[in-house]
């Protein structure tokens, strides 16, 4: 069974600078994806940025950006320019896509607080 | 473009009633799931839908039961409502690969 794991359940930071937020994985799957997602106050789950596991080189999505560790098992996201508009809780997502199910396994999540 | 619609927004029952919470999504997607949210908790998996007329338990079934009703709806029954079932509960559906899962607004339950 695949597991993603969270370890800070809360993080801060200025606005307008950068933070990176640190997601680990387990699984014994090659065949795979990592997400991250976000979850306003609204409490709306909106994608930020995906990673295939077949791909070497690391996503980006604007301010948005990962670092894919794929022997070590490890996917954190870095937000750029921290706006305040990026607090939420932000959730690490996988799935394996090597059957007709493709079941997501989310981590315990992050809250992110943007400072003024 | 609806993408996955879930019903009610909110709802508050009384131990032991029973309710449906009703989903349904617009995109062809063969999977869908429901998810429960807790603090601290993340999000786990309460029941998913691999394709249509199939249903598999995850995470966290017990004290629930779930119908694929069709391609389109994918519809999550709690029996006889605990206290513990207080939550806040998504619905997803995604491709068959998996590319991507789109949220349903969620339906905040409190059982009192």
């Amino acid at each position: 069974a695949q597991t993603v794991t969270q370890s800070q359940p809360e993080m801060s930071v200025q606005e307008a600078e950068t933070v990176t937020l640190s997601c680990t994985y387990d699984t014994s799957e090659s065949n795979y994806y990592l997400f991250w997602y976000k979850q306003p106050p609204s409490r709306q789950m909106i994608l930020v940025i995906r990673q295939e596991a077949y791909k070497q080189q690391n996503a980006t999505e604007n301010r948005f950006s990962v670092n894919f560790q794929k022997a070590a098992k490890s996917f954190s996201l870095k937000i750029s320019d921290s706006q305040l508009g990026d607090t939420a809780m932000y959730f690490c997502a996988f799935t394996s896509y090597t059957g007709a199910n493709s079941k997501l396994t989310f981590g315990k999540g992050i809250t992110l607080s943007v400072r003024p | 473009n609806a993408g996955v619609t879930q019903t009610p927004k909110f709802q508050v029952l009384k131990t032991g009633q029973s309710m449906t919470l009703q989903c349904a999504q617009d995109m062809n997607h063969n999977s869908m799931y429901w998810y429960r949210q807790d603090p601290g908790m993340g999000l786990r998996l309460i029941y998913y839908s691999a394709s249509e007329g199939t249903t598999d338990k995850g995470e966290v079934p017990n004290g629930y039961n779930v119908s694929r009703l069709n391609k389109r709806e994918f519809s999550l029954r709690l029996e006889s409502a605990a206290p513990s079932q207080t939550s806040v509960y998504f619905c997803a559906s995604s491709a068959i690969r998996g590319v991507e899962a789109f949220f349903g607004q969620g339906t905040r339950l409190t059982v009192v």
